[in-house]
């Protein structure tokens, strides 16, 4: 089955720019998705084919796919940003096609 | 505006039948226009994907859980369900239905707020 690795954490000062990685066997040839969770809440999509925002998510969020890489691009990051970011596939490559998540990234902001 | 809502019995026991429903408002479940899906999350663990179901009946499920599972769709109360047999404490999770759009591979646009599922006896 496919698998998205996703780092387990990512630190970054306010004001800096965040990245978010998942990596994915030729990922760039995929959708990729991107979820932002804060605690004790429902997963938010804040990115999704690859690069598109939804309305109401800022433009500092952005995203891109290449290769085995996709990533996910926090500009002039805030406290509020701080949570767990997931990436999604729908993997159609095996006899059961299906949803793939990544791991998971916690996005701390010292 | 489509909102999901899920409901059903937060403690189970082990060996027993986990059920959920999630019940769609502000649109049509028969819209032909989502797929419906089921999403769990252990504490303090990552999203893991149950399974799908479009308006037609046909699904999709987790090769790791399809055994166990089984969604299925009212559309008279437009709603759907999902049923995971002999569950044991590893299915302990928050239990979240989630919308795609049809078009595949889309995304989770709408998420239920989630249920949380203890198995204990």
């Amino acid at each position: 089955s496919y698998v998205l690795t996703q780092p387990p954490s990512v630190s970054v000062a306010p004001g800096k720019t965040a990245r978010i990685t998942c990596g994915g066997n030729n990922i760039g040839s995929k959708s990729v998705h991107w979820y932002q969770q804060k605690p004790g809440q429902a997963p938010v999509l804040v990115i999704y084919y690859d690069s598109d925002r939804p309305s109401g998510i800022p433009e500092r969020f952005s995203g891109s796919n290449s290769g085995n890489t996709a990533t996910l691009t926090i500009s002039r990051v805030e406290a509020g940003d701080e949570a767990d970011y997931y990436c999604q596939v729908w993997d159609s490559s095996s006899d059961h096609p299906g949803v793939v998540f990544g791991g998971g990234t916690k996005l701390t902001v010292l | 505006q489509v909102q999901l809502q899920e409901s059903g019995p937060g403690l189970v026991k082990p060996s027993q039948t986990l059920s959920l429903t999630c019940t769609v408002s502000g649109g049509s479940i028969s819209s032909g226009s989502y797929y419906w899906s089921w999403i769990r999350q252990p504490a303090g663990k990552g999203l893991e994907w149950i399974g799908r179901i479009y308006t037609s009946g046909s699904t999709n499920y987790n090769p790791s859980l399809k055994s166990r599972v089984t969604i299925s769709v009212d559309t008279s109360k437009n709603q759907f369900s999902l049923k995971l047999s002999s569950v044991t404490a590893a299915d302990t999770a928050v239990y979240y239905c989630a919308s795609q759009p049809w078009l595949t591979p889309a995304a989770f646009d709408i998420w239920g707020q989630g249920t949380m599922v203890t198995v204990s006896s």
